[in-house]
């Protein structure tokens, strides 16, 4: 079976743009969480969706959003970017029955 | 927020030592994981643990589920120069699916 894939795995980007990061989970998982991982503040919950909503959120600004399609696969989106939101950024994935969380490589995100 | 407090937060060790890390908790969680992260990856799944008292290996390592639910530690027996990256406790929430994660101890294994 696949891993957790996430594209694009690096990223540059400058202050006041957006950006989209992808994330598709193992096959038949249908819980896709997202975290932010930074040397200051470590790994960090960002949000969590099963079946195309949002079922748990973390302690981030509204400019962090999330989605998920109905295949699972999952996209958070980052507006008006800050030097502070560079940061790898992971996505997860778990079955209904196990709950343990599988993690992707990463997108590293780099804000200038 | 909930806190782990994760110890120690580096290790130098000779190959063929044995190491021992652990959490500890503030709150209880209802699961306990241990993860290790190589450089430019993300976390991989070591051992999961899912009730109380729990003692579980896999290979070298050896994770326990605390009594009282806010701790757990983690062993690895004569340790290889692969052993080398940061490993992470991580408790789950009984609400939720969301992970709570230690700090991270650096393991650095000398040939």
């Amino acid at each position: 079976k696949a891993g957790v894939t996430q594209t694009p795995r690096y990223l540059i980007k400058t202050r006041g743009q957006q950006v989209t990061l992808s994330c598709s989970p193992i096959s038949g998982h249908r819980s896709v969480s997202w975290y932010q991982q930074t040397p200051g503040q470590g790994l960090q919950f960002l949000f969590e969706y099963f079946s195309e909503t949002q079922r748990n959120k973390g302690n981030f600004p509204g400019r962090f959003s999330g989605r998920q399609f109905s295949n699972s696969r999952s996209e958070m989106n980052v507006s008006t970017l800050e030097l502070g939101d560079s940061a790898l950024y992971l996505c997860a994935s778990s079955s209904p029955i196990a709950l343990v969380q599988f993690f992707g490589p990463g997108t590293r995100l780099t804000v200038l | 927020g909930q806190q782990l407090n994760q110890s120690p937060q580096s290790m130098f060790i000779q190959e063929g030592e044995d190491v021992s890390m652990n959490c500890t908790s503030s709150s209880i969680f209802n699961t306990w994981l241990w993860y290790k992260q190589e450089p430019g990856e993300g976390p991989v799944l070591l051992i999961a643990l899912y009730k109380a008292g729990e003692l579980t290996s896999n290979g070298r390592l050896t994770a326990q589920f605390g009594i009282t639910r806010k701790d757990s530690f983690l062993n690895i027996s004569a340790s290889i120069p692969s052993d080398v990256g940061i490993y992470f406790c991580a408790g789950q929430e009984t609400s939720g699916s969301r992970l709570t994660f230690g700090e991270g101890t650096q393991l650095t294994v000398n040939p």
